[in-house]
C-alpha cells in the first residue's frame, strides 16, 4: 500500500537557516503530494502541493519539488523565521480507482526556530 | 478558510461510554474524512464518505461507525469508547475526492478527546 516517510525530528533552528525537511514515499500510479502545515493548537493547513512529476510547489518562501525518479517530495526554505515554528506534515494522495482521495501522512516534523 | 467546524473541540469521557463527534461544512463538497493523530503515526483515516449515506473504512476503523444524512454533516460514533481512542480528530473535505488530482483536502479545527 501507500506510505509516506518523513525525517525524524524534531528540528530546531536559528532564526535565518536554511531548512530541509526530507519526505520519501512508495506509491502506485501517480500519486498527487502535499506539504501540510500544523501551528500550535490549530488543525492542518495546506502548506504547497504538485500534482505530477517534476513539479515545484511553492509558497511563503517554501518550496517543495517533486521528483519520481528518487520518490521524494523534500521541503526546504532559504530563511527560517520564528513564526515558521510547527509540525509539518507530507502527505501523498492517490488517484483513480477507488482511493476516493484518501491522503496518507508521514508522521509529521517538529520544526522549532530560535531568535 | 474552508467553512469545516468540529464539535465539540474538547470531550473527556470515561470508558464505555457513546461519543458522537459532528464535521459540519458549508461549502457543499461531496467528499468528507474522519482522521485521527497521534503522535509518531501521523494522521491516520478512521472513515470516509463520497456521497450522503455512501461511508467506508479507512485504516484504522475499528470500534468507530460513522453516518452521513445531509451532505453538511459527517457524524463519527465511539459506541463504546476506551483509552486507546485517546487523540486528536481531524474532519477533512475535498470536492473531487481522487478524480481531480490537483483536488485539495481542508482541515477543520479538531476535537481532543480524552477517554478516562
Amino acid at each position: 500500500g501507500d506510505s509516506v516517510t518523513q525525517m525524524e525530528g524534531p528540528v530546531t533552528l536559528s532564526e535565518e537557516a536554511f531548512l530541509t525537511i526530507n519526505c520519501t514515499y512508495t506509491a502506485t500510479g501517480y500519486p498527487s503530494l502535499f506539504w501540510y502545515v500544523q501551528y500550535p493548537g490549530e488543525g492542518l493547513q495546506l502548506l504547497l502541493k504538485a500534482t505530477k512529476a517534476d513539479d515545484k510547489g511553492s509558497n511563503k518562501g517554501f518550496e517543495a519539488t517533486y521528483r519520481k525518479e528518487t520518490t521524494s517530495f523534500h521541503l526546504e526554505k532559504g530563511s527560517v523565521q520564528v513564526s515558521d515554528s510547527a509540525v509539518y506534515f507530507c502527505a501523498l494522495k492517490s488517484t483513480g480507482g477507488t482511493s476516493y482521495g484518501k491522503l496518507t501522512f508521514g508522521q509529521g516534523t517538529i520544526l522549532t526556530v530560535h531568535p | 478558510d474552508a467553512g469545516i467546524t468540529q464539535s465539540p473541540r474538547h470531550k473527556v469521557t470515561e470508558t464505555g461510554t457513546p461519543v458522537t463527534l459532528r464535521c459540519h461544512q458549508t461549502e457543499n463538497h461531496r467528499y468528507m474524512y474522519w482522521y485521527r493523530q497521534d503522535p509518531g503515526h501521523g494522521l491516520r483515516l478512521i472513515h470516509y464518505s463520497y456521497g450522503v449515506k455512501d461511508t467506508d473504512k479507512g485504516e484504522v476503523s475499528d470500534g468507530y461507525s460513522v453516518s452521513r444524512s445531509k451532505t453538511e454533516d459527517f457524524l463519527l460514533t465511539l459506541e463504546s469508547a476506551t483509552s486507546s481512542q485517546t487523540s486528536v480528530y481531524f474532519c477533512a473535505i475535498s470536492e473531487s475526492g481522487s478524480g481531480d488530482p490537483t483536488d485539495t483536502q481542508y482541515f477543520g479545527p479538531g476535537t481532543r478527546l480524552t477517554v478516562l
